[in-house]
């Protein structure tokens, strides 16, 4: 029952910049975006999350469409180690069963 | 190193066997899951704990066990598995009720049942 749509792979070159898109149409206000990735046969690893507002820290930024039903999150300069699928995750923001629902999320493949 | 560790990274074991898969926390969270993640399917929540308290059980068959004896330790109890069992299992964990913080996962175990 994951709620977001995104493409199943992408590819980007080292060094530029990787713009992965996310469609979560059906969002709610109190609805959270968050962005894990999982490189080859290693546990998911947290990116960033955003409920309105773009965010940013240390590995990427999220960007929100004003209408918060899509958004894409940003490597801004991608190297060959963030090889990984990527996922987005619509998830509420009381929930109180801590759901994290993945969906297939978009394979990046970075090339030298 | 996310401080979640898992234990073993991998385990074979035949549909017979009783195994256990382990899981440690170091991080002071309250909520801890199990997730399963077969070849090339997505990842599926198979059951959360908040205050060491099942919360959660998505349908999955009794021949897994989940135990939370405290807050930093979670552990799935297998028995007579079947080969479609055979997948990637991974744990998490997080803190509180507020949705604005990360779930921190471990390695994982590859679980091979012949």
């Amino acid at each position: 029952d994951a709620k977001t749509t995104q493409p199943p792979s992408m590819d980007c070159a080292e060094g530029r910049a990787a713009n992965l898109p996310c469609n979560h149409s059906t969002i709610s206000g109190n609805e959270y975006v968050y962005w894990y990735r999982q490189i080859h046969s290693q546990g998911p690893q947290y990116i960033i999350h955003g409920l309105k507002n773009n965010e940013t820290n240390e590995m990427a930024s999220l960007i929100i469409t004003e209408d918060r039903k899509s958004s894409t999150l940003i490597l801004p300069h991608a190297t060959l180690r963030d090889t990984a699928v990527y996922y987005c995750i619509v998830r509420p923001r009381m929930d109180s069963s801590y759901k994290l629902i993945f969906g297939s999320g978009t394979r990046l493949l970075v090339r030298p | 190193e996310t401080g979640v560790t898992q234990t073993p990274r991998h385990l074979v074991m035949g549909m017979t066997n009783k195994k256990s898969l382990k899981c440690e926390q170091h991080l002071g969270h309250n909520a801890m899951y199990w997730y399963k993640q077969s070849a090339k399917k997505p990842l599926e929540l198979m059951f959360v704990y908040s205050l060491e308290e099942r919360v959660e059980n998505n349908s999955v068959p009794s021949r897994f066990s989940p135990e939370c004896p405290n807050s930093s330790h979670l552990f799935l109890h297998l028995h007579t598995l079947q080969p479609e069992d055979s997948a990637l299992y991974l744990c998490a964990s997080s803190q509180g009720t507020a949705m604005n913080t990360e779930a921190f996962f471990g390695q994982g175990t590859r679980l091979t049942v012949v």
